[in-house]
């Protein structure tokens, strides 16, 4: 079993949709969580990073971590189709440690 | 220019040959790391190194080799490269301790290789 799970999808929605993105994980010990944004033929970039559980929002992002259920979400408002890409989660035990991906989605938002 | 660069960006080898991936970063990070992207199995951690004395192993590290050169690169080789090697290769840095937003890594554009 993978440390981190993510469904890839693929993921189509219209433009204006709430996409909802989500990750499960097996270790408790992950602290630190994070949401990465990769467009095609580019390297992953930082959208989001959360510190424990809680919710954060940034714009039209929100991330939500569920420690108890070991459950991490991402949710984009109003989506745009340069929202278009694969969205990675991402976590970690410590703020001094390698990081642990999900496989990635692939989001498309249709105009 | 980009803080991260990758060299080559695209690669087409065959089964045995050896090949050598280069990243160089003007971030001045000290922490610079080696990943495989492949579908359905996301990023892979390869190799990481914290400085310049210090490598380590990720998590498939069999098959490959690193060489950290100077803060500033980090090369990635295939000693004998084997089709199950073809996937996307990425650099990436990171200085939780200085002016990086904690743990956020910096990634490079990628190379693309393809091993027939």
């Amino acid at each position: 079993q993978k440390e981190v799970e993510q469904d890839p999808g693929p993921l189509s929605v219209p433009e204006g949709a709430i996409v909802s993105l989500n990750c499960t994980y097996s270790n408790s010990a992950f602290q630190y969580f994070m949401w990465y944004r990769q467009y095609s033929r580019k390297g992953p970039e930082l959208l989001m990073y959360t510190y424990s559980s809680g919710n954060k929002e940034d714009g039209r992002f929100t991330a939500q971590v569920d420690k108890s259920s070991k459950y991490i979400s991402l949710f984009i408002r109003d989506s745009q189709p340069s929202d278009s890409a694969t969205y990675l989660c991402a976590m970690s035990y410590s703020n001094d440690y390698k990081l642990s991906f999900g496989a990635g989605t692939t989001v498309t938002v249709r105009a | 220019d980009a803080d991260v660069t990758q060299t080559p960006r695209n690669r087409i080898t065959k089964t045995g040959k050896r090949i050598m991936l280069e990243c160089s970063q003007t971030k001045g990070h000290d922490r610079m790391y080696w990943y495989r992207q492949d579908p359905g199995l996301g990023l892979r951690l390869i190799y990481y190194s914290f400085d310049v004395k210090d490598i380590n192993k990720g998590e498939i590290s069999d098959g490959y080799s690193v060489s950290r050169q100077a803060q500033a690169k980090f090369s990635l080789s295939l000693e004998s490269a084997i089709p199950n090697q073809t996937a996307l290769y990425f650099c990436a840095t990171s200085d939780p301790i200085g002016q990086g937003k904690n743990n956020e890594q910096f990634f490079g554009p990628g190379t693309r290789l393809t091993v027939l």
